[in-house]
């Protein structure tokens, strides 16, 4: 079985300012690590993820988040959020491949981010 | 592509009532999903299917059914609407159970009175 934890149901930012979203996971394989974004009344986007390889991962709009393995973590940041970066991130994870978990993705609760002027 | 569509994108029903969400992909992807998301709760898988003729429940299947006929459709039907299942549900693919990436369609914003 596997979980995602997302403490922060939300966080406030000003613009310009960095924020960290956070996301701990608990499996007994395994894991691929993925963020998602989803834009108010829109689908859920990929926004970047950790298979294997370099721990730290990044995506095309400056966020970027690093596989901590002892820490079972995968925290989201950007080093200076802009107004359109306002969305719902959730973090979630999947078994990986051939390890016995099955395929599953499970999802965490979702972090509100609201960037501020 | 048109990726993954959904219809309707919004539906009200009375309790009681059953029909038939509506999902596609265009990308000849192996593995589809629906999912619920509700406020608080995240995503919840409700079933899936690994191919065409194969289905399996997720964590949410009570209410639910599926088939999957054509590796392209994967409908959710509820044969007999409940309040509780008023949410917002997500069809979803990706190309095979162990890929990694999964596309999400816009949603149907479901309400049960």
């Amino acid at each position: 079985a596997q979980s995602v934890t997302q403490l922060d149901s939300q966080v406030p930012v000003f613009e310009e300012a960095p924020v960290e979203l956070r996301c701990n996971y608990s499996s007994s394989v395994s894991v691929y690590l993925f963020w998602y974004v989803q834009y108010p009344n829109q689908g859920l986007q990929l926004l970047l993820k950790y298979l294997s390889g370099s721990t730290l991962v990044e995506s095309i709009n400056g966020f970027e988040a690093e596989f901590n393995k002892s820490q079972t973590s995968f925290h989201l940041r950007k080093p200076s959020v802009h107004i359109s970066d306002t969305a719902e991130y959730f973090c979630a994870v999947s078994p990986s491949p051939f390890t016995g978990g099955g395929n599953k993705l499970t999802f965490g609760t979702g972090t509100q981010l609201k960037v501020e002027l | 592509n048109a990726g993954v569509t959904q219809t309707p994108k919004f539906q009200v029903l009375k309790t009681g009532q059953s029909m038939t969400l509506q999902c596609a992909q265009d990308m000849n992807h192996e593995y589809m999903s629906w999912y619920r998301q509700d406020p608080g709760m995240g995503l919840r898988l409700i079933h899936y299917s690994v191919g065409a003729g194969i289905t399996d429940q997720g964590e949410v299947p009570n209410g639910y059914n599926v088939s999957r006929s054509t590796t392209e459709d994967f409908p959710l039907r509820l044969l007999s609407a409940a309040p509780s299942q008023t949410s917002v549900y997500f069809c979803a693919s990706k190309r095979g159970p162990y890929t990694d990436t999964q596309y999400f369609g816009p949603g149907t914003r479901l309400t049960v009175l």
